[in-house]
C-alpha cells in the first residue's frame, strides 16, 4: 500500500544536539512538506519541496534544515539553533498541482528535549 | 495575507446528534480550495472533505458536509449523526494560492476545534 512513513515515532534530543527526522513516501508525489504542531495549536509550515533538489522555507524555518536528494525522501534536521524543538512533527506529500488534491500525511514524530 | 480562523477551541455533542464546526477564511484570491482534516489522539491527519471556490454545490462525503458561504467567507463542517469515534481534533485548511512560477499547494491551517462526543 502507498503511503508516507515517518520515523522514529518518538525521539529524544539532548541540549545542543542535532537530530534528523525521516520521511519517506511511495506515492510518487512531487511535493513534500514538513509541519510543526504545538499543543493546542494548528500546523505551522517549516519547509516544503516541490521537486527534487529544490526546497523553500516555510513560516518557521529557523533552526531547521532539509534536503531533497530523492523524490521519495525529505528528511528534516532539527539543529541546536532551534531553541524550543519539543513538538509534534508531521510530514506530508501531494501531487504538484492545484485542484482537490490535498495532502497525505505521515503518522508523525514526537520530539522531546531532555 | 491568507488566514484561517476557527473560533471554537472545544465542543461537546451528544451521540447521534449533528454538530457544526465553524471556519472562516480570508483571501483576496478568487481561486482557492478549502479542506477539513480530522486528527485523532494518535496524531495522524485524516482528510475529510474538500470545497473549491468555484464549486456550485456544497461538498458532501458520507456523514460530512461543508456549508460553504462564499460571501461570508465561511466553510463550516457539519457532521451528522455523531459517533463516539468522531471525538478528535478538527482542522480547517486553505490552499495557499501564491504562485511562485508554479502552484505550490501549500496548506494554511486553523488552530483547530476539539470535538468530544458524549454517549
Amino acid at each position: 500500500d502507498g503511503g508516507i512513513t515517518q520515523s522514529p515515532k518518538y525521539l529524544f534530543r539532548k541540549e545542543g544536539q542535532n537530530v534528523t527526522l525521516s520521511c519517506e513516501q511511495n506515492l510518487n508525489h512531487d511535493a513534500m512538506y514538513w509541519y510543526r504542531q504545538d499543543p493546542g495549536q494548528g500546523l505551522r509550515l517549516i519547509y516544503y519541496s516541490q521537486i527534487v533538489n529544490d526546497f523553500q522555507k516555510g513560516d518557521i524555518a529557523e533552526g531547521y534544515s532539509v534536503s531533497r536528494e530523492k523524490k521519495e525522501s525529505f528528511p528534516l534536521t532539527v539543529t541546536s539553533a532551534q531553541k524550543n524543538p519539543t513538538a509534534f512533527y508531521l510530514c506530508a506529500s501531494s501531487i504538484r498541482m492545484t485542484g482537490s488534491y490535498g495532502y497525505t500525511f505521515g503518522s508523525g514524530t514526537r520530539l522531546t528535549v531532555v | 495575507a491568507q488566514k484561517i480562523t476557527q473560533t471554537q477551541p472545544g465542543m461537546f455533542v451528544q451521540e447521534k446528534e449533528a454538530v457544526t464546526l465553524d471556519c472562516t477564511y480570508d483571501t483576496s484570491d478568487p481561486s482557492y480550495g478549502l479542506f477539513w482534516y480530522k486528527q485523532p489522539s494518535s496524531g495522524e491527519m485524516i482528510f475529510l472533505i474538500y470545497q473549491g471556490s468555484y464549486d456550485q454545490q456544497n461538498a458532501t462525503e458520507g456523514r460530512y458536509s461543508l456549508n460553504f458561504q462564499k460571501a461570508r467567507k465561511s466553510a463550516n463542517l457539519v457532521i451528522s449523526a455523531s459517533q463516539l469515534g468522531d471525538s478528535a481534533m478538527y482542522f480547517c485548511a486553505m490552499r495557499d494560492s501564491t504562485n511562485y512560477g508554479g502552484a505550490t499547494n501549500k496548506l494554511i491551517f486553523g488552530t483547530g476545534t476539539l470535538l468530544a462526543v458524549q454517549p
